[in-house]
């Protein structure tokens, strides 16, 4: 079946390196990606989108890429800190009408001292 | 700025019991969701609603669940008869309702317990 999913589980890195967090996805209908960073106990809280007609997006300290070609996005964190620690989510929409997200499986993005 | 907000945060009850999540979207919003997500899971969709009516649902969303816009302002998510795994965080957000880019926007969340 269509889904959207992650490499890797979990992400270690020291404070004020550069963080990616990858996500590969398998619709190629999907239309619009989300990224969505999730606090314990808080709901997903967005960060960044893009359309498919980009490959690429820039935010404040955050870049998200599309690669159509592979099926794959990224999110680039700049200059990490602590309250970035977070589990982060790609997200895509499919089809025009339909509104559903479908979510992948998390990253867990753990920030060193 | 505005945010969706959800009672209760923590809901604990005994299985076949009826609950009622409640959500306010962001005001001027046109749809409405309701996510969930099972302790260590993804993120599920359930339900979109627009115009008073539901515009899609999922697999999920079988006949034990309802949703209602009671008046203008709440978005409310009925569980029937509450079974064991219907456990999990239940999430409600809310979008402007734009064609490609609908930014959804989710709110804290409801921890429901089945006992």
């Amino acid at each position: 079946g269509e889904s959207v999913g992650l490499h890797l589980p979990t992400l270690s890195v020291q404070e004020g390196d550069n963080s990616i967090i990858n996500c590969a996805y398998s619709n190629s209908a999907s239309d619009y990606f989300i990224w969505y960073k999730q606090e314990s106990g808080k709901g997903p809280q967005f960060i960044i989108d893009i359309r498919s007609n980009m490959d690429k997006r820039q935010g404040q300290r955050v870049t998200v890429l599309l690669n159509k070609t592979v099926k794959h996005l990224s999110l680039q964190i700049a200059a990490t800190q602590p309250g970035d620690s977070a589990v982060y989510f790609c997200a895509e929409k499919s089809g025009t009408g339909r509104r559903a997200l479908t979510f992948g499986s998390g990253t867990r993005l753990q920030v060193q001292p | 700025e505005p945010e969706v907000t959800q009672t209760p945060s923590h809901q604990v009850t005994q299985m076949g019991q009826e609950v009622i999540l409640r959500c306010v979207p962001i005001s001027n919003h046109l749809y409405f969701y309701w996510y969930r997500q099972i302790l260590g899971q993804k993120v599920e969709f359930l339900v979109s609603f627009y115009n008073n009516e539901i515009s899609e649902k999922s697999e999920i969303f079988d006949d034990q669940f309802s949703v209602e816009r009671p008046d203008g302002s709440n978005f409310t998510l009925k569980i029937r008869s509450t079974k064991l795994e219907d456990s999990a965080m239940y999430f409600c957000a809310s979008s402007g309702g734009g064609h490609y880019t609908d930014t959804q926007y989710f709110g804290p969340g409801t921890r429901l317990t089945v006992l």
